[in-house]
């Protein structure tokens, strides 16, 4: 059973950027089919989807993302990793890694991770 | 975009009743793109069903999904105490995915 668990720090200051990784195990990150994603959650909000990486390398990312974002994977580490830039206040939320083999829905879910922006 | 309006914003209903929560969509959506997930405060969503009407591994048969087109609905059959959490409606479309609001079933 594929396991996710994101790491990165939980305080960024605004305008710098905000690096997650999310370590799999359980499974390889370059195996076939599977769509590596990442979300987040505003506190008391709902969930929004950031995009995804599809172990080709293929990416596509929300259009209604007002943040850029970068997702990357690395092979080598099974890893695969979000990046944020120019954060500002609003992207302060829990982040979520998840993966499916179905471009449809969302199976397995790291535990989330906690990123607050302020100075 | 599809937008996903899910009803009611609070359902409050006591262990041993029927829960019916709702998620309509702003246009028609395949059924097969509609998933609902549970989540409870401090943990991640969990997987319910899929494709409107499809059990995801583990989940008892008191879960279960119908609907299609705009209107789809999570019925649960008879609440246990540890279904009281908040429920999401997702759909994806274009290779984009949307989730509702979020309805909080709480305990009466």
């Amino acid at each position: 059973q594929v396991q996710l668990q994101e790491s990165g720090p939980g305080l960024v200051k605004p305008s710098q950027t905000l690096s997650l990784t999310c370590t799999v195990s359980g499974g390889s990150i370059s195996s076939g089919g599977y769509y590596w994603n990442w979300f987040r959650q505003h506190p008391g909000k709902g969930l929004e989807w950031i995009g995804y990486i599809y172990y080709t390398g293929i990416t596509y990312y929300n259009p209604s993302l007002k943040s850029p974002v970068i997702i990357s994977l690395d092979a080598s580490k099974n890893q695969f990793s979000l990046k944020v830039t120019s954060v500002t206040a609003a992207d302060t939320a829990v982040y979520y890694c998840a993966t499916t083999i179905s471009p449809h829905y969302f199976d397995y879910w790291g535990q989330g991770t906690l990123v607050t922006v302020s100075s | 975009e599809i937008v996903l309006t899910q009803s009611p914003g609070t359902l409050s209903l006591s262990p041993g009743e029927r829960a019916t929560l709702s998620c309509r969509a702003s246009q028609s959506t395949s059924s097969s793109y509609l998933a609902w997930y549970q989540q409870k405060p401090g943990q991640a969503p969990r997987l319910l069903i899929y494709g409107a009407s499809n059990r995801a591994t583990g989940i008892p048969d008191r879960f279960s999904g119908s609907g299609s087109g705009t209107h789809f609905t999570l019925t649960i059959s008879r609440l246990e105490p540890e279904d009281f959490a908040v429920y999401y409606c997702q759909q994806y479309d274009s290779s984009s995915y949307t989730f509702g609001q979020g309805t909080k079933l709480e305990i009466k």
